[in-house]
């Protein structure tokens, strides 16, 4: 069974610029989450998305923003991108919607660089 | 608040001695609690989970993890450490609240390094 995709592996960009982050989840999951790993700050929750619809979101500015196809699949979308943007971003998936007994599977993450 | 605390931010360990990385949470109500190990480069890989029954959970890779209510901990475990354990682990717990979307919250990781 294959596991979370996510693609690109890498992005660079320029301040101001906007970045699309693409994940497949796990066949039969309708849930994704979206983290932010960013050097000294730990991993922390972005957006939670099942059955095409936002369930949540994490202490982020509303530029980024994301949403989820038919397919499940989802997008992270970043506007007007800063340097501190720079981090890890990834995505997880779980049967959904939801038990708090269900395991979330992470994807191999993309890597944002902001020059 | 929901919190995670992983007191150290590296564990040092011989192989083929036991190891132990440490995890204390903060909850209200019930906790649902995980380990996650990341290698370089590499997202996160589940190891495993408690969310009732017995306090002695067994994950993946040989790892072990004990929960002890009292001492809100949920430490994980390693009868005999081999040096391809060494990566980044996470402790996190499940937020439940109904407006929460039970997001993860995650420890701050603690590096485990296993020298031959």
């Amino acid at each position: 069974e294959a596991g979370v995709t996510q693609s690109p592996t890498h992005l660079i960009k320029t301040r101001g610029q906007q970045a699309t982050l693409r994940c497949s989840p796990i066949s039969g999951h309708t849930s994704v989450y979206w983290y932010q790993q960013a050097l000294g700050l730990g991993l922390q929750f972005l957006l939670w998305y099942d059955e095409g619809e936002e369930r949540n979101r994490g202490n982020f500015p509303p530029r980024f923003s994301g949403r989820q196809f038919p397919n499940y699949s989802s997008e992270l979308n970043v506007n007007a991108l800063e340097l501190e943007d720079s981090a890890l971003y990834l995505c997880a998936s779980s049967r959904g919607l939801d038990t708090p007994q269900e395991t979330q599977y992470f994807g191999p993450g993309t890597r944002l660089l902001v020059l | 608040a929901q919190s995670v605390a992983q007191p150290e931010d590296q564990v040092n360990v011989a192989e083929g001695n036991p190891l132990t990385v440490k995890c204390t949470y903060s909850v209200s109500g019930n906790p649902y609690l995980f380990w996650y190990v990341q290698y370089p480069n590499r997202g996160l890989q589940f190891l495993l989970k408690y969310i009732t029954g017995d306090n002695l959970v067994k994950g993946s890779y040989g790892f072990e993890a004990e929960f002890n209510k009292s001492q809100t901990s949920f430490h994980l475990k390693k009868p005999s450490a081999l040096v391809s354990d060494s990566a980044l682990y996470f402790c996190a717990v499940r937020d439940i609240r109904m407006d929460s979307s039970y997001k993860l919250i995650f420890g701050s990781g603690t590096r485990l390094l296993v020298r031959p």
